[in-house]
């Protein structure tokens, strides 16, 4: 069954520094999203993107945010100075129009930041 | 801002019972409705979606909804020790311009063997 995946698994870096989460979305999917959860706390909204541009973003995604597809499989979140409050999981998920909304989700980035 | 309500539980039932997960939402034009269990330390996975008023029945979970009151709930028949996990409402946005689905906090399930 085709999957989201994500790399790394777990990624621990010192604040200030820049870090990049990969994903490889569903190969026939068309719309991707970036979602967090800080430990304890409720899946978060970050980012959506659809044919190559950011079609939605919440506040959370600030400047120090930015997402790219660089080729036709990878998506990847930058983060481009690190804060102790970006530590979290991160997860990737897409999507087509046929999965009636529903995202499918890959298996995350638990990004910790010290 | 839109919100999806979830009691955070525990939730706890014996083996074999009936489990009753609920969620409210407060955004009236939601037509996208789902559910997703997500065990500790792993991804949201997604178990059911709902459109429409009415139940809706996969294996032994069943999905209800009734837009009038805001309302969708997860039954679970015969509960497992594997059913243990925190259960995920998830609602749509239809004023997104990204059709982003908006979570609520989650109600933790525990099934007593």
């Amino acid at each position: 069954e085709p999957e989201v995946t994500q790399t790394p698994s777990h990624q621990v870096t010192q604040m200030g520094q820049e870090v990049i989460l990969r994903c490889v979305p569903i190969s026939n999917h068309l719309y991707f999203y970036w979602y967090r959860q800080i430990l304890g706390q409720k899946v978060e909204f970050l980012v959506s993107f659809y044919n190559n541009e950011i079609s939605e973003k919440s506040e959370i995604f600030d400047d120090q945010f930015s997402v790219e597809r660089p080729d036709g499989s990878n998506f990847t979140l930058k983060i481009r100075s690190t804060k102790l409050e970006d530590s979290a999981m991160y997860f990737c998920a897409s999507r087509t129009p046929q999965t009636g909304g529903a995202l499918y989700f890959g298996s995350g980035t638990r990004l910790t930041v010290v | 801002q839109k919100e999806v309500e979830q009691n955070s539980g525990p939730l706890s039932v014996p083996e074999g019972a009936i489990a009753s997960l609920n969620c409210t939402y407060s955004d009236r034009v939601s037509q996208s409705f789902f559910w997703y269990r997500q065990y500790s330390g792993k991804s949201p996975e997604l178990i059911m979606s709902i459109y429409s008023n009415g139940d809706k029945e996969d294996g032994r979970f069943t999905a209800q909804l009734n837009k009038a009151s805001q309302y969708v709930s997860l039954l679970i028949r015969d509960s497992q020790p594997s059913d243990s996990a925190t259960y995920l409402c998830a609602v749509n946005d239809r004023e997104s311009s990204g059709d982003k689905l908006t979570f609520g906090t989650g109600t933790r399930l525990a099934v007593r063997p």
